[in-house]
């Protein structure tokens, strides 16, 4: 069965950077782009960017672009999300969600909670 | 401030029907896919309608998904207990070059 296990809760300084992982397992992971999407207290969805299974090619949504990276290790299944210059918005759970084509983001991991505080 | 517009709330009797609207763009719900998301408490998302009405296997066929211009809908009939939860349509945003969530509408079940 198709599974998304990200790590574990993070607890940053302000300033500092944090990297979340997603392990991908039960389909093949180069077919499909991997997304990360965050969500903080109360609030809605937002998505940060993604990257290609296939070719690896990434795209950055404006609000994010320069301090986001999204790389992969295609040998590990595992894609990952670097966030640097962490202030206290960026406290959010943090998804990546699986996606192929026009079929939405059809499976998600189970989130990952940053807490960025002094 | 989201980029598709969605009423905060919505409610009804178990039994009864629920429409949830989601307002948008040209550039986006007007020029392509709509998506719809459940989010129970605590869980991460699920998806629900695909490609403005398609159901992925599992998804039971009181939910269902329209579109008409910049505007979309999800409706969900013979409301259940189960269904209280928070509901996020998307869709990709050509003008943004990114993918674009609505506010989210909590649905109740009275």
């Amino acid at each position: 069965q198709v599974q998304l296990v990200q790590s574990g809760a993070e607890v940053k300084k302000p300033g500092a950077s944090v990297k979340v992982s997603c392990k991908a397992s039960g389909y093949t992971f180069t077919n499909y782009a991997i997304h990360w999407v965050r969500q903080a207290p109360g609030q809605s969805l937002e998505c940060m960017g993604w990257i290609n299974g296939g070719d690896g090619i990434t795209r950055y949504s404006q609000k994010f672009q320069g301090r986001v990276t999204i790389t992969q290790d295609r040998s590990a299944t595992t894609a990952y999300m670097e966030l640097n210059s962490l202030r206290s918005e960026d406290t959010a759970v943090y998804y990546c969600a699986r996606d192929w084509m026009t079929s939405g983001f059809d499976y998600w991991g189970q989130g990952t909670q940053v807490t960025v505080s002094s | 401030q989201s980029v598709l517009t969605q009423p905060p709330s919505a409610s009804g009797t178990p039994g009864q029907g629920v429409t949830i609207s989601c307002s948008g763009s040209s550039s986006n719900i007007g020029g392509d896919y709509v998506y719809w998301y459940q989010q129970l408490p605590g869980a991460a998302p699920k998806l629900l309608i695909y490609r403005d009405n398609q159901r992925p296997s599992g998804v039971p066929d009181r939910f269902s998904g329209s579109k008409s211009g910049t505007s979309a809908s999800l409706a969900i009939s013979g409301l259940r207990s189960e269904d209280e939860a928070d509901y996020y349509c998307q869709a990709w945003d050509g003008s943004l070059s990114g993918w674009v969530f609505g506010g989210g509408t909590k649905v109740t079940v009275l």
